[in-house]
C-alpha cells in the first residue's frame, strides 16, 4: 500500500527553536507538498517541490524554508518557530496532476 | 487565481437524511476537480474525482458531476450515516502546473 510518513505526529517547541519537519514517501512521486491546516482556513500550500533540489514557494511560505535532496524525502525547516506557526501540518506527494496523497500530519506545538 | 469556495460548516444531519455540500471553483481551462475527506485525526484522503466537464466521480454512496457551465462540483450522499462524519475537502488541480488549491473544508457531523 502506497504511503506518505510524517516523522512524529505530536511536536512541542519553544520559540527561536529550530524546527525539522520530515516527510518521506515510498511511491517514487515526482511532486510533494507541505501545507498547513488550521480551523476556518482550511488547507494552504507553504512549499512544493516538483523534483529533487527543485521547490517552489507556496502561498505562505514565510519563515520556512525546504529542503529536498533525496526523490523520496521532503522537509520543511522552521527557522525560529513562532507562536503563530502552531498547527497542524501536512505533507503529501502526487505524480503530475493525479490524486495527492497525505500524511497523517504533525501537530506542532510552538511555546 | 484558481481558488475553491465550499459551503461553510458545521453541518450536523440525523443519519439517512440527504447531504449536499455545495463546492465553486475559478479557474482557466479545464481543471481537475477532487472531493477529500479528513476522518478524526487522520490525514486527508481522496473521496472521489472528476477529470472533465460532465463527469460524475462517485465513492462510498457519494457523488459529485463537474458542471462546467456553473463551475461547480457540489458532494452529495442520498443517506448518511454516523460513519460518515468527517471533514470534507474541496480541491483541484489546473490543466496546467502541478499544483492543487484547496476549500476550507465543511465539518459534517451525523448523528444516530
Amino acid at each position: 500500500d502506497v504511503k506518505v510518513t510524517q516523522s512524529s505526529r505530536y511536536l512541542v517547541k519553544r520559540t527561536g527553536e529550530k524546527v525539522f519537519l520530515e516527510c518521506v514517501q515510498d511511491m517514487d512521486h515526482e511532486n510533494m507538498f507541505w501545507y498547513r491546516q488550521d480551523p476556518g482556513l482550511g488547507l494552504r500550500l507553504i512549499y512544493f517541490s516538483y523534483d529533487v533540489k527543485m521547490k517552489e514557494k507556496g502561498d505562505i511560505p514565510e519563515g520556512y524554508s525546504v529542503s529536498r535532496e533525496k526523490k523520496e524525502r521532503f522537509s520543511l525547516i522552521l527557522e525560529s518557530a513562532s507562536t503563530n506557526q502552531t498547527s497542524m501540518y501536512l505533507c503529501a506527494s502526487s505524480e503530475r496532476r493525479e490524486k495527492l496523497f497525505f500524511g497523517s500530519g504533525t501537530q506542532l506545538s510552538v511555546l | 487565481g484558481d481558488s475553491v469556495t465550499q459551503m461553510e460548516g458545521p453541518v450536523t444531519l440525523s443519519e439517512e437524511a440527504c447531504l449536499t455540500i455545495n463546492c465553486t471553483y475559478t479557474a482557466t481551462g479545464y481543471p481537475s476537480l477532487f472531493w477529500y475527506v479528513q476522518y478524526p485525526g487522520e490525514g486527508l484522503q481522496l473521496l472521489l474525482k472528476a477529470t472533465k466537464a460532465d463527469d460524475k466521480g462517485s465513492n462510498k454512496g457519494f457523488e459529485a458531476t463537474y458542471r462546467k457551465e456553473t463551475t461547480s462540483f457540489h458532494l452529495e450522499k442520498g443517506s448518511v450515516q454516523v460513519s460518515d462524519s468527517a471533514v470534507y475537502f474541496c480541491a483541484l488541480t489546473p490543466n496546467t502546473g502541478n499544483q492543487f488549491y484547496f476549500g476550507t473544508g465543511t465539518s459534517l457531523t451525523v448523528i444516530p
